[in-house]
C-alpha cells in the first residue's frame, strides 16, 4: 500500500523543547517538502529535499531544522528558536523536484505548544 | 512573487447544486495548477493537475479551467452531495520554479 506516513498525529511541546516530526514515503519519490499550514492560510513551504543528502530552506525556514539521509524519510525538527510553532505540519513528496509531477500528502502532524 | 487567492473563503449550498470554485493568480507565467481537497484535520488529496498548455482537465464530476492571460482556475463539481463537504485549495507552480504557492482554500458545506 503506497503512500506517505506522518508521525505522530498530535505532539505537544513545552516551551524551550525541541521535537521531531516523521515523514516516510514509499512511493519511491525523489523529492521530499515541509510545509506549515495555519488556520485561513495558504500552505507555506519550510524546506524541501530534491535528492537524497540534499535540501534547501523555503520560505519560512527559520526555527526548523531537517535531514535527508534516506530516500524514504524527511524528518522535521522544530527547535526552541521557532517562537510561534503551534500549527499543523503537511509533509509532502514528488516523483522529481521539478513542478512536473503532481505532489502527494501525508496525513498531518498538529503542533501545540504547551 | 506569485499570489494567490480563492474567494470566497467558505460557501454553503443545498445538494445537488453545481459548485463553482474560483482561484486567480498574479503572475500568469506559471507551469501548471493543481487543485486540492482537505478534510477537517486531514492531509491534502489531489484532485485535478492542468499543465500550463491545457485549458481543462476533467475527472468524474469535477472540472477544472484555466484561463493563464486572465490569471484565473475555475473548479465545478456537478450535482453536489454532502460528501463534497470539504476545504477546496488550489495550488500554482511557476514556469522557473518548482515551488507551489497556495490559496487559503473555499471551505464547501454541502446541506442534504
Amino acid at each position: 500500500d503506497g503512500g506517505i506516513t506522518q508521525s505522530p498525529k498530535y505532539l505537544f511541546r513545552k516551551e524551550g523543547q525541541n521535537v521531531t516530526l516523521s515523514c516516510e514515503q514509499n512511493l519511491n519519490h525523489d523529492a521530499m517538502y515541509w510545509y506549515r499550514q495555519d488556520p485561513g492560510q495558504g500552505l507555506r513551504l519550510i524546506y524541501y529535499s530534491q535528492i537524497v543528502n540534499d535540501f534547501q530552506k523555503g520560505d519560512i525556514a527559520e526555527g526548523y531544522s531537517v535531514s535527508r539521509e534516506k530516500k524514504e524519510s524527511f524528518p522535521l525538527t522544530v527547535t526552541s528558536a521557532q517562537k510561534n510553532p503551534t500549527a499543523f505540519y503537511l509533509c509532502a513528496s514528488s516523483m522529481t523536484g521539478t513542478v512536473v509531477n503532481e505532489q502527494f500528502f501525508g496525513p498531518g502532524t498538529r503542533l501545540t505548544v504547551l | 512573487k506569485q499570489e494567490v487567492t480563492q474567494i470566497p473563503a467558505a460557501l454553503s449550498v443545498p445538494e445537488g447544486e453545481n459548485l463553482v470554485l474560483n482561484c486567480s493568480f498574479t503572475d500568469s507565467a506559471i507551469y501548471n495548477l493543481q487543485w486540492f481537497r482537505q478534510d477537517p484535520g486531514k492531509g491534502l488529496t489531489s484532485l485535478l493537475l492542468i499543465q500550463s498548455s491545457q485549458r481543462e482537465q476533467t475527472s468524474g464530476r469535477l472540472n477544472a479551467s484555466l484561463d493563464k492571460s486572465s490569471g484565473r482556475s475555475t473548479l465545478y463539481i456537478a450535482a453536489s452531495q454532502p460528501g463534497d463537504s470539504a476545504t477546496y485549495l488550489c495550488a500554482v507552480a511557476l514556469s522557473n520554479d518548482y515551488k507551489l504557492s497556495f490559496g487559503a482554500g473555499t471551505t464547501v458545506t454541502v446541506r442534504a
